[in-house]
């Protein structure tokens, strides 16, 4: 069974601060990850994919990824209220399909003014 | 910027009955995919779609549900015969590439 854990949270950090999402998958073929953004009651919104060992840097997002340690992460740096929402982790294998997406349960983030 | 978009937003159904849901995906998109959410739930994937035919399936996609492009724009899923267990938010999909993959607002199906 392919699973990709997180912890579910609610993980709060002060504004300015950075937070820290991590994410283990069981799936060793999975070659490319995911993390997506998840405003309640509104739809995955894609922030950072990875697919190579190593850090991801976009803006204020790093993205991490560890194949060896079967482990993702996101580091939000300069946290914003803005922020505060569900991350989602997802992993694919592309060996043989087209990538369907496996979540993790997403973990709750909230960044308190 | 271009968005994935479907409708109805909202839909609301009898057990048994057929319902079809409706994706328009970024126009220059070649894969198309079908996700469900059941409240507090994680995000399931059901289907892929592309070169008009299903890539993938789920052990969820059984035979009530089917997929279909109509047309150049259109990207559908049909429930055959709804179930209670059918209420959840379904979103669509696409990617140009197979990879990074754009999400719709979704349809929140509600059945009873």
């Amino acid at each position: 069974q392919k699973e990709v854990e997180q912890n579910s949270g609610p993980l709060s950090v002060p504004e300015g601060a950075i937070a820290s999402l991590n994410c283990t998958y069981s799936d060793r073929g999975s070659q490319s990850f995911f993390w997506y953004r998840q405003y309640s009651g509104k739809s995955p919104e894609l922030i950072m994919f990875i697919y190579s060992n190593g850090d991801k840097e976009d803006g204020r997002f790093t993205a991490q990824l560890n194949k060896a340690s079967q482990y993702v992460s996101l580091l939000i740096r300069d946290s914003q209220p803005s922020d505060s929402a569900t991350y989602l982790c997802a992993g694919a294998n592309y060996g043989g399909s087209q990538g369907n997406l496996i979540f993790g349960k997403g973990t709750k983030l909230s960044v308190k003014p | 910027e271009p968005e994935v978009t479907q409708t109805p937003s909202h839909q609301v159904t009898q057990m048994g009955q057929e319902v079809i849901l409706r994706c328009v995906p970024i126009s220059n998109h070649l894969y198309f995919y079908w996700y469900r959410q059941i409240l507090g739930q994680k995000v399931e994937f059901l289907v892929s779609f592309y070169n008009n035919e299903i890539s993938e399936k789920s052990e969820i996609f059984d035979d009530q549900f089917s997929v279909e492009r109509p047309d150049g724009s259109n990207f559908t899923l049909k429930i055959r015969s709804t179930k209670l267990e059918d209420s959840a938010m379904y979103f669509c999909a696409s990617s140009r590439t197979g990879y990074e993959q754009y999400f719709g607002p979704g349809t929140r199906l509600t059945v009873t």
